[in-house]
């Protein structure tokens, strides 16, 4: 069966503080990607980044990085320097390579995140 | 371009009611997947619609039916309302089936009384 753990319910920084969000995956399918999304209080699920599971290079955009592990099956985003804006619940999600899958996003519970000034 | 766009914004129902919930799909896109969000959790997975016909399903009752029309806009229906069908309801649309990314609506806020 396929699984996303995010074990972080809450985390709570100052600003400018580096924060990490820890995203661990299950599958035994060999191709999968992997994604993030951040969903502010209105309710929209915003894409951050997609990952394919054979490409284990980190990426980095602005202030936002990822370390994709296959050995430790992690995804993990680590937010530099952090910012009030970045207050929202992150999501981390798989979706299957096999076609028959029909495109099924699987999330994780969810980590909110809180960014104090 | 013209994003995910979801009709109504809340809806307020009873036990034993139906809705429909609407959904137009991203300019450019052919496929649209129906998520489930309850408080506090992820969401969860109920359908999607490519060219027009269903291409896979999640965990959910019959009742939970879809449809999409020609020009990908796309329709979630509710049958018999339960206390539990009180969620966040999200569409996405994408321009593949698999691996291109999703992209959301701002939801439908479906409340149960």
């Amino acid at each position: 069966a396929q699984k996303v753990t995010q074990a972080q319910t809450e985390i709570s920084v100052v600003e400018k503080e580096d924060v990490t969000l820890d995203c661990v995956y299950e599958t035994r399918d060999t191709t999968y990607y992997l994604f993030w999304y951040k969903q502010p209080p209105s309710g929209e699920l915003v894409f951050l980044i997609r990952r394919n599971s054979f490409d284990e290079q980190n990426e980095i955009s602005g202030r936002y990085s990822w370390n994709f592990q296959k050995s430790t099956s992690s995804f993990n985003f680590t937010i530099t320097a952090s910012q009030v804006v970045d207050s929202a619940v992150y999501f981390c999600a798989l979706i299957l390579g096999s076609y028959n899958q029909g495109g099924k996003l699987i999330f994780g519970q969810g980590t909110e995140l809180s960014v104090k000034p | 371009e013209t994003g995910v766009t979801q009709s109504p914004t809340h809806l307020i129902k009873t036990r034993g009611q139906q809705v429909t919930l609407r959904c137009s799909s991203q300019s450019g896109h052919n496929t649209v997947s129906w998520y489930q969000q309850a408080l506090g959790q992820g969401p969860q997975f109920i359908f999607q619609y490519y060219r027009e016909e269903e291409n896979g399903r999640g965990n959910f009752p019959p009742r939970f039916s879809g449809l999409q029309f020609p020009n990908y806009s796309s329709e979630l229906n509710v049958n018999a309302l339960e206390l539990d069908d009180s969620a966040l309801y999200l569409c996405a649309s994408s321009s593949g089936v698999q691996n291109q990314p999703q992209h959301f609506g701002d939801g439908t806020r479906l409340s149960i009384l």
